[in-house]
């Protein structure tokens, strides 16, 4: 147990439709980073927040947004879904806003679009 | 120049064979060159990772060789076993507390299949 926790598990929508995913990092990290995994394309990073504030930016849609709370949860929003946005999306946290250190990484959410 | 090209895509071995998965990376910049690993149902595990100052760096079976001036990097698994079959991944990154360039980047993965 990597020790985040990210909430669902699984979530089946519909196009167009949005939703929320939830990360909870280790206790103490401050840093919080969100993965897409799909078959065809590996691990495509999104975004990166520490301690409450965007720090990178990867290939992440516009349709998608994020945020990292002052309890230091962080959120991925994704909206007007498309039947291409499914795919595993991974949380993972680490102790400081240095990217070149282990990052931790939770179980992930599955996201079905149909 | 941010990408980080990994083969092979699959891969198998037998038991007690040597593994060994292939990563090169085009952008100098980087300075840290973790492998992940993957079990289905699970988010990546940290591995082993490699800093440039270094060409080889080993933790029990597991061996990252580093070429820095072909840019190429590899894991090596001996006496392979079939708990070792998993998803495999490099990853390349430049240091600093974030920014535009400040990012892990994944190669696509390797699945690793160890037969008994």
């Amino acid at each position: 147990d990597s020790g985040v926790t990210q909430t669902p598990k699984h979530l089946i929508t519909a196009t167009g439709q949005r939703v929320t995913l939830r990360c909870s990092p280790r206790s103490g990290d401050l840093s919080v980073y969100w993965y897409q995994q799909s078959l065809d394309q590996g691990l495509q990073f999104l975004i990166h927040y520490y301690n409450g504030e965007e720090r990178a930016k990867g290939n992440i849609l516009e349709r998608f947004s994020a945020q990292q709370f002052p309890d230091l949860h962080s959120e991925l929003n994704l909206s007007s879904l498309e039947l291409g946005d499914s795919a595993l999306y991974f949380c993972a946290s680490s102790p400081t806003g240095n990217v070149n250190t282990e990052a931790f990484f939770g179980q992930g959410t599955r996201l079905t679009v149909v | 120049q941010q990408q980080v090209k990994q083969s092979p895509q699959s891969l198998i071995v037998q038991k007690g064979g040597i593994s060994i998965i292939n990563c090169a990376y085009e952008n100098t910049a980087f300075d840290y060159f973790p492998w992940y690993q993957q079990f289905p149902g699970k988010g990546p595990a940290l591995l082993i990772a490699i800093r440039p100052d270094v060409s080889e760096k080993k933790e029990g079976r597991f061996t990252i060789s580093f070429n820095k001036s072909a840019k190429q990097f590899s894991l090596h698994i001996m006496d392979s076993q079939p708990g070792d079959s998993a998803t495999y991944f490099c990853a390349a990154s430049r240091g600093g507390n974030g920014g535009a360039t400040n990012k892990l980047i994944f190669g696509t993965g390797t699945l690793l299949a160890v037969q008994p």
